[in-house]
């Protein structure tokens, strides 16, 4: 079965800081891989994806993944936060295999970000 | 119109009524999806639409909950005789087919 670990549950950083979120996914074969941002009251909104080829992703709002397959990980990477950005960050799997395309999501992070 | 459309934004509901929550799609979008989402947590699938064909409806959590999308258009999520375990944010997406999502803003649902 495929499942999605996001071991931080709340992360803080400074603003102007760098940032990276964890990922760890279970899947049994190519994985396609998602992040998604939700701001309070809001729906989820892509960040980015990953379906195939180049594992280094590039996302809206200056965020970038790297897919990394020995280490069943999708980290999230920013390199400078604005306060902007602070919200719940969620990451997601699916991929062909998956029963009726549907995704499987992790807990979430919430990010905060200190003026 | 341009995005995923649902309605109501918030329903509060006395513990034992019905519920009907509507899901309007992106205009083409042959794929539909409902998820739940607790409060704290990440959201977990319900069930799945190809045009009006409900071809996975694995993560319904019980036989009150029920969805619908007749003329594989918008989709209807009824809960019947809710229980405040039913409280959480329902979403839908839709795709022109795949993963690619594009998701509502969804419903709060407040079951007192």
């Amino acid at each position: 079965a495929q499942s999605v670990t996001q071991p931080d549950i709340h992360i803080t950083v400074s603003e102007g800081a760098s940032l990276e979120l964890r990922c760890n996914y279970s899947y049994g074969a190519t994985p396609y891989l998602f992040w998604y941002v939700q701001s309070p009251g809001q729906g989820l909104q892509l960040l980015l994806k990953y379906f195939s080829g180049d594992t280094l992703v590039q996302g809206i709002k200056g965020f970038e993944a790297e897919f990394k397959r020995s280490q069943s990980s999708f980290n999230l990477r920013k390199p400078s936060v604005h306060w902007s950005d602070a919200a719940e960050y969620f990451c997601a799997v699916g991929g062909p295999e998956s029963s009726g395309d549907k995704l499987t999501f992790g807990t979430g992070t919430r990010l905060a970000v200190r003026p | 119109g341009a995005g995923v459309s649902q309605s109501p934004r918030y329903k509060v509901a006395k513990r034992g009524q019905d519920v009907a929550l509507r899901c309007d799609p992106i205009s083409g979008h042959v794929s539909l999806f409902w998820y739940q989402q607790a409060l704290g947590q990440g959201p977990e699938f319900l069930t799945y639409f190809q045009n009006e064909a409900q071809l996975d409806k694995s993560g319904l959590p019980s036989d009150r909950f029920f969805a619908e999308r007749p003329e594989g258009s918008v989709s209807t999520l009824k809960i019947q005789r809710t229980q405040q375990e039913d409280s959480a944010v329902y979403l839908c997406a839709s795709s022109l087919g795949g993963q690619d999502y594009t998701f509502g803003s969804g419903t709060r649902l407040t079951v007192v």
